[in-house]
């Protein structure tokens, strides 16, 4: 079984710019969350998707979002970058549905640089 | 505002000793739990979880302990190997939803 893909790996952008990130959860998987890494902050809960809605939102400004679509594929959006933006952005998927806890799938990261 | 903290950023074991890995979280609404494991390059992989119904949960060589009223868990490795050797998250969620609360990890050192 595929697991969680997340393209691009790599990408570096400058201040201003914006960035699409892309993931597709295990098959049948129909939650999508998107988590940003930074040193000495861990894992920051960004969205996540159920069905094609944003079920959750984390504390972050409106230049991130999100979507998913009806295969489950989700894109994350990030518009006129900041330095701090600067993340792995990890996108993990799960089968959990509403009001349910589940294990939590991660991908490998895209890893963004802002210069 | 950093609901589930993991104060110890790292963590240096003699191979075939015990590791024991520290998370504290605040919210008392929190009960379901989880610890994942980080190698370099790698996204995180699920190694455990409990639920805060238990205050315990084993799996071969590791074992999550939970301490409700003092809002701490820990994950216990015994015998630790150098494979072990990563980073370790703590995540907490409330049973509304699939939003989960990583503390900051604990960078695991398994010295052969």
């Amino acid at each position: 079984k595929a697991g969680v893909t997340q393209t691009p790996r790599y990408l570096i952008k400058t201040r201003g710019q914006q960035v699409t990130l892309s993931c597709s959860p295990i098959s049948g998987h129909r939650s999508v969350s998107w988590y940003q890494q930074t040193p000495g902050q861990g894992l920051q809960f960004l969205f996540e998707y159920f069905s094609e809605t944003q079920r959750n939102k984390g504390n972050f400004p409106g230049r991130f979002s999100g979507r998913q679509f009806s295969n489950s594929r989700s894109e994350m959006n990030v518009s006129t970058l900041e330095l701090g933006d600067s993340a792995l952005y990890l996108c993990a998927s799960s089968l959990a549905g509403q009001g349910s806890t589940g294990e939590l799938f991660f991908g490998e990261g895209s890893r963004l640089t802002v210069l | 505002d950093q609901q589930v903290k993991q104060n110890s950023p790292s963590l240096s074991v003699q191979e075939g000793r015990i590791s024991i890995l520290n998370c504290d979280y605040t919210n008392s609404m929190f009960d379901y739990f989880l610890w994942y494991k980080k190698y370099p390059a790698e996204g995180p992989t699920f190694l455990i979880s409990i639920s805060s119904i238990k205050d315990k949960n084993e799996d071969g060589r590791f074992t999550v302990f939970l301490n409700k009223s003092a809002k701490h868990l820990s994950l216990h490795i015994v015998p630790s190997q150098p494979g072990d050797s990563a980073v370790y998250f703590c995540a907490a969620s409330k049973n509304t939803g699939n939003q989960f609360y990583f503390g900051t990890g604990t960078s695991l050192t398994v010295i052969p």
